[in-house]
C-alpha cells in the first residue's frame, strides 16, 4: 500500500552508461515530480508533469529525459551518465487543486563510477 | 521568485529541551509554506503546512510552526525534543494556485538530540 514507490532503490553504474528510474504513485494525484538531492542534501526540482504533460523543466542537461505514460507513473531516463550525476533522486506527487503538499518516494541512490 | 533561507545548518539540543528551527522566506505572492523531515536514508515526510487561515499550524510528532508575515518567517518548534526527532528538516515555499508551481527548498537543518 505504498503511496509513492521508486525502483530501484540503489543503482551503481559506470560512466557512459544509460539507466532508468521508475516511479509510481497510487494516491490518485495528477502531478508528479523528479527532484535531485546532492551530497550536501540540497534538494532541487528537475521536472514536473501534470496529467502527463511536462509543465516544469528546470535547467537540466538533455541527457535527462522524463516520461509519463499515465498520471500514475513518471520515469526518468539518463543517457551517458557522468560522475556528477551521482545523487539521490526523489519522485514526488501531489494534487494540483485539492491539496498542496507533495508526497515523496523513498529515493533512488545513483552512484556513477 | 521565491526563496527559502534556513538559519543554521546544524542544531543540537538535549533530550527534553526546546527545538527551534528557523526558516525565512521570500515570495512575491502569498506563500504556501511547508516543513518536511527526512530521516536517514529515507524520503521526505510532511510535518506541517501553512496555506491560509490560522497562522499557528500544528503538525505531526508534536511540531508546530507559526507564519509571521511581517517577519517573513515560518519557524518550526517543539517544546520537548525526543531522541527520535534527530533528522534533517527542510523548509519549503511554493506560490499559490494552479498546477504550474514548484517547491523551493531551503538547504536543510540537521537536528541532533543528545541524551
Amino acid at each position: 500500500d505504498t503511496a509513492v514507490s521508486q525502483t530501484p532503490k540503489y543503482l551503481v553504474t559506470q560512466m557512459g552508461n544509460d539507466k532508468s528510474i521508475k516511479c509510481e504513485q497510487n494516491l490518485g494525484h495528477d502531478t508528479m515530480y523528479w527532484y535531485k538531492q546532492d551530497s550536501k542534501k540540497f534538494l532541487k526540482i528537475m521536472f514536473s508533469y501534470n496529467n502527463k504533460e511536462l509543465i516544469i523543466n528546470e535547467t537540466v542537461p538533455n541527457r535527462f529525459s522524463p516520461k509519463s505514460p499515465d498520471k500514475a507513473h513518471l520515469n526518468l531516463h539518463i543517457n551517458s551518465l557522468e560522475l556528477g550525476d551521482s545523487a539521490v533522486y526523489f519522485c514526488a506527487s501531489s494534487h494540483s487543486t485539492e491539496s498542496y503538499e507533495q508526497y515523496f518516494g523513498p529515493g533512488t541512490r545513483l552512484t556513477v563510477t | 521568485a521565491q526563496s527559502v533561507t534556513q538559519l543554521g545548518s546544524h542544531v543540537s539540543v538535549s533530550e527534553g529541551a526546546l527545538v527551534l528551527l528557523r526558516c525565512n522566506y521570500s515570495s512575491s505572492v502569498p506563500p504556501y509554506l511547508f516543513w518536511y523531515v527526512q530521516y536517514p536514508n529515507q524520503g521526505l515526510q510532511l510535518l506541517l503546512k501553512y496555506t491560509t487561515g490560522a497562522t499557528l499550524v500544528k503538525g505531526i510528532n508534536g511540531f508546530e510552526a507559526e507564519f509571521k508575515k511581517s517577519e517573513t518567517s515560518f519557524h518550526l518548534t517543539k517544546p520537548s525534543a525526543h531522541m527520535s526527532d534527530a533528522a534533517e528538516y527542510f523548509c519549503a515555499v511554493r506560490t499559490s494556485g494552479g498546477s504550474n508551481y514548484k517547491l523551493t527548498f531551503g538547504k536543510g537543518t540537521l537536528l541532533t538530540v543528545n541524551p
